[in-house]
């Protein structure tokens, strides 16, 4: 079974900073999809930035980006220039294509921007 | 664009009761998806409709059930409610495959007393 973990709970950043989330994941299946969502205190969940597996190049959404390294199982999202409005729960994602679209998530990470 | 709407947003029942969660895709979306989200166990998959068909299910009990109409829309259902059912309801719908994006709804909030 696929698995997802976030280490990190929490996680707080100054505004106009870079901050790291951290995400690894297991999985035995080759061509599958990861995600990065955000989820803001009015609950809805939104698609940050999306990795395919058999891409080298990370992906890149203006001020988000990932390090994808698929040898290592790792997916970790840089924000760049936080803002305060990137206040949110950050949640890792996960899908195969042999899964339609059952997403696995990870335990999420509370990022914090201070002023 | 209307965006997934899901209904009721807040819901207070009684254990033992039953309730019927509602999600309306995206338009021309068919593929609807339902998760629970909870603090102690995150957010888990319960089950995807697609094309009225179930096509994927997570580990829950029998207790949770669900269907899609040939409009797309999908509601969920759980009968006997426990205590431990108290959570955030999401759907998600897409266009088909999981190449595409999952929009998600505002989720309903279910409270078991």
């Amino acid at each position: 079974a696929q698995t997802v973990t976030q280490s990190q709970p929490e996680m707080s950043v100054q505004e106009a900073e870079t901050v790291t989330l951290s995400c690894t994941y297991d999985t035995s299946e080759s061509d599958y999809y990861l995600f990065w969502y955000k989820q803001p205190p009015s609950r809805q969940m939104i698609l940050v930035i999306r990795q395919e597996a058999y891409k080298q190049q990370n992906a890149t959404e203006n001020r988000f980006s990932v390090n994808f390294q698929k040898a290592a199982k790792s997916f970790s999202l840089k924000i760049s220039d936080s803002q305060l409005g990137d206040a949110a729960m950050y949640f890792c994602a996960y899908i195969n294509n042999n899964a339609g679209n059952m997403l696995t998530f990870g335990g999420g990470t509370r990022l914090m921007v201070k002023p | 664009k209307a965006g997934v709407t899901q209904t009721p947003r807040y819901l207070i029942k009684t254990r033992g009761q039953q309730v019927t969660l509602s999600c309306s895709p995206i338009s021309g979306h068919r593929s609807v998806s339902w998760y629970q989200q909870t603090p102690g166990q995150g957010l888990q998959f319960l089950f995807e409709y697609f094309s009225e068909t179930q096509r994927n299910k997570g580990n829950f009990p029998g207790r949770f059930s669900g269907r899609q109409f040939s409009n797309s829309r999908s509601e969920m259902n759980v009968s006997t409610l426990e205590l431990g059912d108290s959570a955030l309801y999401l759907c998600a719908s897409s266009l088909s495959g999981i190449n595409t994006e999952a929009f998600f709804g505002q989720g309903t909030r279910l409270t078991v007393v």
